[in-house]
């Protein structure tokens, strides 16, 4: 059984960085074919991908958003986590990870990693 | 690449067909498109992956279609449990973008 929970502070100073820790199991991110990502909400409105980090520590970052992300991995602890740097208060959002499958196409050869499980999210508020 | 939904909100009644589609800016290569359910307060399900195959225990009444620039969401006949917002998401290539949602609600 897959299960993800996200961690973190709730609120945040603007300018602080935001550090988000995504606990994990059911899977290892050391398994070919598997990654975790982050995606957020702010409220009342649509989802926004941020970033994914691959089994093999590839990683792809939102580029309206690159210059602020950091994700990185630990396969022994099973924690996958997301910094923000300089936050600001339309950052106020629920952050949710999610484990990433792959998707081949056994056709073209191609393959890419779709969100399939995903974690309850936490909300985070920007506020002085 | 900008997904589009529409409509924005679906007035149903139980049993009757549900279509929600998702239009894409540009054309979304290998089918690499997803449709998510999200209830109030909930995180998103997944519900249909690669333009058409199922999630893991997702009922059969949910079927997904389309190429291209044009893909749909049909819930063949509507359960009670079934009135939330609907998200599609592609995954084709950075970033990956979701539409603004449609709201399925009981009329």
């Amino acid at each position: 059984q897959i299960t993800l929970k996200e961690s973190g502070p709730t609120v945040v100073r603007p300018t602080q960085t935001l550090t988000l820790t995504c606990t994990f199991s059911g899977f290892s991110l050391s398994t070919n074919g598997l990654g975790v990502g982050w995606i957020r909400q702010p409220p009342g409105k649509a989802l926004e991908w941020l970033a994914l980090v691959y089994w093999d520590d590839d990683k792809r970052y939102n580029p309206s958003l690159k210059s602020r992300l950091s994700i990185t991995k630990d396969t022994s602890t099973n924690q996958v986590v997301l910094t923000m740097s300089n936050v600001d208060p339309v950052d106020t959002a629920t952050y949710y990870c999610a484990s990433a499958f792959i998707d081949f196409d056994l056709f073209t050869g191609y393959y890419r990693y779709y969100f399939s499980f995903w974690g309850q999210g936490t909300l985070v508020t920007v506020s002085s | 690449i900008v997904l589009t939904q529409s409509p924005g909100t679906l007035s149903l009644s139980p049993g009757e067909r549900a279509t929600l589609s998702c239009r894409a800016s540009q054309s979304i290569d290998n089918r690499f498109l997803s449709w998510f359910q999200q209830k109030p307060g909930q995180a998103p399900r997944l519900l249909i992956y690669g333009t058409s195959n199922r999630a893991t225990g997702v009922p059969d009444r949910f079927s997904g279609s389309g190429s291209g620039t044009d893909f749909t969401l049909t819930i063949s006949s509507l359960e009670p449990d079934d009135f939330a917002m609907f998200y599609c998401q592609h995954y084709d290539k950075p970033p990956y973008t979701f539409g603004q949602g449609t709201k399925l609600e009981i009329k």
